[in-house]
């Protein structure tokens, strides 16, 4: 079975740093995406990671550990519009994603 | 129209109707999915589509009947559904049917079964 984790709701000021942390329990692995959903909208791409380390885009960085099944979105410089739920997801490697409950950041003035 | 459309936005039904949903994808994609989203809980795959053949159905009930008459569009027909059923039912297409493909959503159907 599949097992993903993710904390429910975190808080934090504008142009502060938010880590959300996901780990994962997989029957298999080849890699790990992370969505953006705002509230009533489609979830968005934001990243993935296949290989450990960071990978940097712009104010939002992901990085993985294959090894402790880990995984973390760091969003930087956080502003009001990046209140939103942040889904991560692993693949198994065939088609079939599955996803954490999901975090919702809310970003305080 | 660009990316993952779905109509309709919001849909209120008895438990004796029956009523479709529709998605569209525009970008050229060979596999499209429907999730469904309950509130708190992880999306759930419900059924898979590549190059209109079916390859998944997620042990979801005879209720959701899905549709794919070509790689561009996707139906899910609903019939004596239960309150249970109330969700967000979410589309989405990828490139190809291989896990490493980043998969596009459409904005999804907003179902609420009374």
């Amino acid at each position: 079975g599949q097992n993903i984790d993710q904390p429910t709701e975190m808080t934090a000021t504008e142009g502060a740093i938010v880590q959300i942390n996901c780990t994962y329990q997989t029957s298999g692995f080849n890699g790990l995406f992370w969505y953006q959903q705002h509230a009533g909208e489609a979830p968005t791409f934001l990243s993935y990671n296949v290989l450990d380390g960071l990978e940097e885009k712009g104010r939002f960085s992901s990085f993985l550990s294959r090894s402790k099944g880990y995984s973390y979105l760091l969003l930087k410089e956080l502003q009001m519009k990046d209140s939103a739920s942040y889904l991560c997801a692993v693949t198994d490697g065939d088609y079939k994603l599955s996803f954490g409950a999901g975090t919702t950041v809310t970003v305080r003035a | 129209e660009t990316g993952v459309t779905q109509t309709p936005r919001h849909l209120v039904m008895g438990m004796t109707n029956k009523k479709s949903l529709k998605c569209e994808q525009h970008l050229g994609h060979n596999a499209m999915y429907w999730y469904k989203q309950s509130a708190k809980k992880p999306l759930e795959l419900m059924f898979v589509y590549s190059l209109e053949e079916r390859v998944e159905n997620n042990s979801v009930p005879s209720r959701f009947s899905p549709e794919c008459p070509n790689s561009s569009h996707l139906f899910l027909h609903l019939h004596t559904l239960q309150p249970e059923d109330s969700a967000l039912y979410l589309c989405a297409s990828s490139p190809r049917l291989e896990g490493n493909y980043e998969q596009y959503f459409g904005p999804g159907t907003r179902l609420t079964v009374t």
